[in-house]
């Protein structure tokens, strides 16, 4: 089953503005990830933020971590064309260390 | 610096066919993985390798087998092809299995008629 759920399913922006996208999950954490895959691709790890940590960052990209809420969000600032892809996240159980995937949102960024 | 890589890309089979799909990686990872992703979900955990001569099974392992042949390799068989095992199939690696980041390949998209 599905731990990870994104919100929204899609989003569409115009190029230079910025993305945010959220992910929820039901149970007990090791780490959340964030990929993005490409239309025809595989899976490419964005950032991977521990049960512990409450905020990173990586270039563009900011990833919050709320426990107490069991939420996640991705932020992508300044997106450009090629930010177009779908963005997972996905959370590592604490029970098994199996990582869980979400549906996915899919953003557009229009030029 | 290939990472890791699954053979073939694209396959047609026919109800109950067999076939084996093809995963290697190069980044001397310890653990491996297979998936499925179907339209509107998901990745999907079929089958996975913590480390070299131990799997275990996912999710959705169903009508699949796996071999880990050895470090690099890691094989998914369907033994009696579904027409509900049409999907696209990813191979996965990373170091360990915890608070690691996975790599992986571009896909094999399999239809079952």
């Amino acid at each position: 089953s599905q731990q990870g759920e994104e919100d929204p399913q899609a989003l569409s922006i115009q190029e230079g503005e910025n993305a945010t996208m959220n992910c929820s999950y039901k149970t007990s954490i090791n780490n959340l990830q964030w990929y993005r895959q490409n239309s025809g691709r595989g899976l490419v790890h964005l950032i991977l933020i521990r049960s512990n940590e409450r905020e990173k960052h990586s270039g563009r990209l900011r990833v919050t971590l709320d426990t107490s809420k069991k939420s996640s969000s991705l932020l992508i600032t300044a997106s450009r064309a090629a930010d177009t892809a779908s963005y997972f996240c996905a959370t590592e159980s604490s029970n098994d260390y199996k990582l869980s995937f979400g549906a996915g949102t899919t953003v557009t960024v229009r030029a | 610096n290939a990472g890791v890589t699954q053979t073939p890309k694209f396959q047609v089979l026919k109800t109950g066919q067999s076939m084996t799909l093809q995963c290697a990686q190069d980044m001397n990872h310890n653990s491996m993985y297979w998936y499925r992703q179907d339209p509107g979900m998901g990745l999907r955990l079929i089958y996975y390798s913590a480390s070299e001569g131990t799997t275990d099974k996912g999710e959705v392992p169903n009508g699949y087998n796996v071999s880990r042949l050895n470090k690099r390799e890691f094989s998914l068989r369907l033994e009696s092809a579904a027409p509900s095992q049409t999907s696209v199939y990813f191979c996965a690696s990373s170091e360990g299995p915890l608070n690691q980041p996975q790599h992986f390949g571009d896909g094999t998209r399999l239809s079952i008629l």
